[in-house]
């Protein structure tokens, strides 16, 4: 078990570029989960996934966000033209679907900081 | 939709004493989970401990528990024999026991805990 990985750990970009991150869950994990985390703050949900399919999408996630997990493997957020208030750390975490007696736990990654200036 | 509030927003703590951080939630739901997350400054986000609805034990995790008042809607961490590697922000954060549905977590604002040597 390796944990859950996101890549870049900090991006910086501006205003009006593309920024695309990546999720790595925990393998055998089918479930996946985004969240952004601003400063000070607990984390807001975004989106999520069950397997490859995008089941719910926050009001959030506004026409520039897309996010995708092809193969229901890792998963890719790409924020298009970049706001200031898109600077926030995204947070990706991943668990199993709730089972009869099994609590269903989130396991996170270490997060991606963006900054866009 | 649920709210989650932590109304402790920073609080400090000796070395080896007990500290007890507060979180209250509001939900019209019957069936759901608790959590306490932790995330240490600059570092990823890890499960603390956990509580079902259901249960009426409180959850115990070593120098950690709960005391979780279904009827209050209160869900408070209690921290034993606190140590250094203890300081880090708190989160409290809500599930709803779903079987097919997603479970995103609603999280609430945070406690920064400081220990002090």
């Amino acid at each position: 078990d390796t944990g859950v990985s996101q890549d870049p750990r900090h991006k910086i970009t501006k205003r009006g570029q593309n920024v695309t991150f990546r999720c790595d869950p925990i393998s055998e994990h089918n479930r996946l989960y985004w969240y952004r985390q601003t400063l000070g703050q607990g984390p807001e949900f975004l989106t999520y996934f069950q397997n490859e399919a995008q089941l719910e999408k926050s009001r959030l996630l506004s026409d520039r966000f897309s996010a995708e997990r092809p193969k229901g493997s890792f998963s890719t957020l790409e924020i298009q033209r970049t706001e200031q208030g898109d600077s926030a750390m995204y947070l990706c975490a991943s668990s199993t679907a709730w089972t009869s007696g099994r609590t269903e736990t989130q396991y996170f990654g270490p997060g991606t900081r963006l900054l866009v200036l | 939709a649920q709210t989650v509030t932590q109304s402790q927003p920073e609080m400090s703590v000796q070395e080896a004493e007990t500290v007890t951080l507060s979180c209250t939630y509001d939900t019209s739901e019957s069936n759901y989970y608790l959590f306490w997350y932790k995330q240490p400054p600059s570092r990823q986000m890890i499960l603390v401990i956990r509580q079902e609805a259901y249960k009426q034990q409180n959850a115990t995790e070593n120098r950690f528990s709960v005391n979780f008042q279904k009827a209050a809607k209160s869900f408070s961490l209690k921290i034993s024999d606190s140590q250094l590697g203890d300081t880090a922000m708190y989160f409290c954060a809500f599930m709803k026991q779903g079987s097919n549905a997603g479970n995103m977590l609603t999280f609430g604002g945070g406690t920064r805990l400081m220990v002090k040597p």
